[in-house]
Formats: C-alpha cells, structure tokens, sequence
C-alpha cells in the first residue's frame, strides 16, 4: 500500500534532550512537510522540502532540524532548544511543492511528550 | 503575516440536517484552496483543490465553492450522516510555495 509512515506513535523524552521523529512515504513523492499541531492552533509549518539534500524553512523552525538524504525520508529532529516540544507532529507529502495545487498526503503523526 | 479563518469553530447538527463552513482568505497572490477532512485517530485526507474563481466541487454529498475575488471558500454537507463527524480544515496556497491552514471547523453529527 502505498502511503505516508510515522513513528514512533507516541514519544516520550526528559527535557534537554533532543529526539528525532520518523517520516518516510513510498508514494515517490518529490516533496515532504513538516507540521506542528497545538491545541486552538492550526497546523504550523516547520520545514519543507522540495528535492533531495534540499530544504527550507516553514514559519517555526527554531529548535528544530530536518535532513533529506533520500526522496522517501524527511526526519525531524526536535532539539532541546525547542522552547516548548510538547505538540502533535504531523509529515505530509505532495507530488510537488512548486505548485501549491497538489493535495498533500499525511502521516498518522506523533505526538511527543517533553517533561 | 498571511491569515486563513475558519467558521464556525464547532458545530453540532442532527443526522440529516445539511451544514455549511466558511473558509475565508487573502485574496491577493492565490494559488490554491485546499479542503481537508481529519477524523479523530486517522490522518488528514484530501477532500478538494481548487484554483478558479467559481469553482464548484462535489463528492458525493460534500460540495465546495470558491471565491478568490472576496476571498472565501464554502463547504456543504447535504445530509449530515454521523460518520461525517470529523474536524474540517482548510488551506490558503498563494505565492510563497506551501499552504496556510486554518484553525479548523469540528463538526459532531448526532445519530
């Protein structure tokens, strides 16, 4: 099937440390997204990413880093500079970022518990 | 700083009743408006993209309008059925390359 992969589901880490989150998506996909999920918030952009070894920031970078070795993964690594971690992590991906009338697909998500 | 407002924020409706959202936008640099149906425990699914002034789309029971003059985009639910019951977003594309999303509109149907 193919389809959009997160994990873990649910992730808990001690405060200081930085946890890196999993996205990986078979559906030969040129771009990926990263999006955070606050309670009363809309889905926020973190980083982007348009071909391979590339990427861009989205409105909420800050303490956050993001690498795209191959086409199929676009991990995001939650860095204890993250003022405040504990959020619902959502990665997406569509055919192309260029044009922005490509639906997206998405991920289960994680949530991550920071304490 | 780009806004994309979502209303109502909740909304309860009977099974069989019909229902509508707004979505409104800027109206400037539009590229793209994007419906997406997020029920609880599952993953956000695309529902539809649109790109002109005027379009109309329908799936089934749920149909969607835009106006990108005025900036606001409208989704109907004719019949509401309780497996309807999910969080409604929907997302401003423009210039700058990604979309925007709104808060979300969280529709309950009651059997």
């Amino acid at each position: 099937d193919g389809g959009i992969t997160q994990s873990p589901k649910y992730l808990f880490r001690k405060e200081g440390q930085n946890v890196t989150l999993s996205c990986e998506q078979n559906l030969n996909h040129d771009a990926m997204y990263w999006y955070r999920q606050d309670p009363g918030q809309g889905l926020r952009l973190i980083y982007y990413s348009q071909i391979v070894n590339d990427f861009q920031k989205g409105d909420i970078a800050e303490g956050y880093s993001v690498s795209r070795e191959k086409k199929e993964s676009f991990p995001l690594t939650v860095t204890s500079a993250q003022k405040n971690p504990t959020a619902f992590y959502l990665c997406a991906s569509s055919i192309s970022v260029g044009a922005t009338s490509y639906e997206q697909y998405f991920g289960p998500g994680t949530r991550l518990t920071v304490t | 700083i780009l806004n994309v407002e979502q209303s109502p924020q909740s909304l309860h409706v009977q099974e069989g009743d019909s229902t509508n959202f707004t979505c409104s936008f800027p109206s400037s640099n539009f590229y793209a408006l994007h419906w997406y149906r997020w029920e609880t425990a599952k993953s956000p699914e695309a529902l539809f993209v649109m790109t002109l002034n005027g379009d109309e789309k329908k799936k089934g029971r749920i149909s969607a309008t835009l106006n990108t003059k005025e900036g606001y985009s409208y989704l109907y639910i004719k019949g509401s059925q309780p497996e309807d019951s999910a969080t409604y977003l929907c997302a401003f594309g423009g210039s700058q390359g990604n979309l925007i999303f709104g808060k979300g509109t969280k529709l309950s149907v009651k059997p």
